[in-house]
């Protein structure tokens, strides 16, 4: 069974710029959720769907920060424009309904954005 | 506010020594723990959760953790480490209830360093 897929994988971009995250969840998980990882420490929760419906996006910085899962599979989070504190590891996880509920998340390997 | 805090950045220990990677939280109602393993490039992979029951869990890789109410506690256990195990290990919980589903708030995260 092929895991969640992330991509680019790493990142370099000047500040101001755009820059976008793709990630293809696990077949038949109807929820995905999108954390970023600052160095040193552990995964913040961004932005959760189910199928397409974001339910919980209080975390999200909705002024340079946007996501979408369009059809309820694959999802892009994009960031415009960058920020120097925007350097960090953009963590996609995906899990069944019943997942979700008792924590049982499977991560992708993350993207890594390093703004300059 | 929920929290989770790992006291300690890095663990050592001998190869075919007993391990213990310590995590204590603050929720408020009861918690769901959960442990999460990262090795270097991977995605995180969930190892073992409490919700209720037994407060000894058994998880993969022979890991175990020990919910303990009244320290309010979750510290993840081996009995014999294996190089192999080495590793960033993050603690995290979640409150109780269908509207925090997904909501993982992880701790900073523990480097365990197995030597043979």
């Amino acid at each position: 069974e092929a895991g969640v897929v992330q991509s680019p994988r790493y990142k370099i971009i000047e500040k101001k710029q755009p820059v976008a995250f793709w990630c293809n969840p696990i077949s038949g998980h109807n929820t995905l959720y999108w954390y970023l990882q600052n160095l040193g420490q552990g995964p913040e929760l961004l932005i959760r769907y189910e199928n397409e419906e974001a339910v919980d996006d209080s975390q999200l910085p909705k002024d340079r920060f946007s996501a979408e899962r369009l059809k309820g599979v694959d999802s892009t989070l994009k960031i415009q424009p960058a920020e120097l504190g925007d350097s960090a590891v953009y963590l996609c996880a995906s899990s069944t309904r019943q997942g979700g509920s008792t924590g049982e998340l499977f991560f992708g390997e993350g993207s890594r954005l390093t703004v300059l | 506010a929920q929290s989770v805090a790992q006291p300690e950045d890095q663990v050592n220990v001998a190869e075919g020594n007993p391990l213990t990677v310590k995590c204590t939280y603050s929720v408020s109602g009861n918690p769901y723990l959960f442990w999460y393993v990262q090795y270097p490039n991977r995605g995180l992979q969930f190892l073992l959760k409490y919700i209720t029951g037994d407060n000894l869990v058994k998880g993969s890789y022979g890991f175990e953790a020990e919910f303990n109410k009244s320290q309010t506690s979750f510290h993840l256990k081996k009995p014999s480490a294996l190089v192999s195990d080495s590793a960033l290990y993050f603690c995290a919980v979640r409150r109780s209830g269908s509207s925090n589903t997904g909501k993982l708030i992880f701790g900073q995260g523990t480097t365990l360093q197995v030597k043979p």
